[in-house]
């Protein structure tokens, strides 16, 4: 079974550029998640998906970053314009369960992003 | 709020040593715990879960953790550790909402 794909694995901009991140879950999976990990910090979610509508985005800084889920199946995650404290690792998740933080959560690899 | 925390950040043991990794969590209300484990280059991955029941609860790779709810802990055990197991180890805990994850503990197993 393949897992969660993520792209680009690595991406250096400098502040004020933008930036976008693709996911595509593992199929059939209903819920899709972003998180982001600041170095020695644990994932913190940015927002959740179930299908193609949004269940939670409130720790999503709106003014500058934005997802979507057109289809219910892969996703984009964007930030414009980039900040030095938006270097993190932005990881996407998928569960199969549709709504329920039972945790059973399948993660991609991420993709790391610099901000110079 | 929510939130969980990790006593120690870095954690170095010899093989064979026995290895406790301390969490606990801060919530009101009924949780779903788990650990994940993310080895050098590889992606997140379940290693234990607590939803209901005996609060001992075994994973893969000969890990187990105990659910104290009195102590709000959750801690990660192995009584033997390995090379292989070198990797940053996190706790989280589901509620209705999120999943909650604490800031990891990295731990180094030496040869």
């Amino acid at each position: 079974e393949a897992g969660v794909a993520q792209s680009p694995r690595y991406k250096i901009i400098e502040k004020r550029q933008s930036v976008a991140f693709w996911c595509n879950p593992i199929s059939g999976h209903a819920t899709l998640y972003w998180y982001q990990q600041i170095l020695g910090q644990g994932p913190k979610l940015l927002i959740q998906f179930q299908n193609n509508g949004v269940v939670d985005d409130s720790q999503l800084p709106k003014d500058r970053f934005s997802a979507e889920r057109l289809k219910g199946v892969d996703s984009t995650l964007k930030i414009q314009p980039a900040k030095l404290e938006d270097s993190a690792v932005y990881l996407c998740a998928s569960s199969l369960v549709a709504g329920d933080n039972t945790g059973e959560l399948f993660f991609g690899e991420g993709s790391r992003l610099t901000v110079l | 709020a929510q939130s969980v925390s990790q006593h120690n950040h870095h954690v170095i043991l010899s093989e064979a040593a026995s290895l406790e990794l301390g969490c606990n969590y801060s919530y009101g209300g009924t949780v779903n715990l788990f650990w994940y484990v993310q080895y050098p280059g590889q992606h997140l991955q379940l290693l234990l879960k607590y939803f209901s029941g005996d609060p001992l609860v075994k994973g893969i790779k000969g890990f187990e953790a105990e659910f104290i709810k009195s102590k709000f802990s959750f801690n990660l055990r192995k009584p033997s550790v390995q090379w292989s197991d070198t990797a940053e180890y996190f706790c989280a805990f589901g509620s209705a909402r999120q999943l909650t994850f604490g800031s990891g503990t990295q731990l180094t197993v030496l040869p």
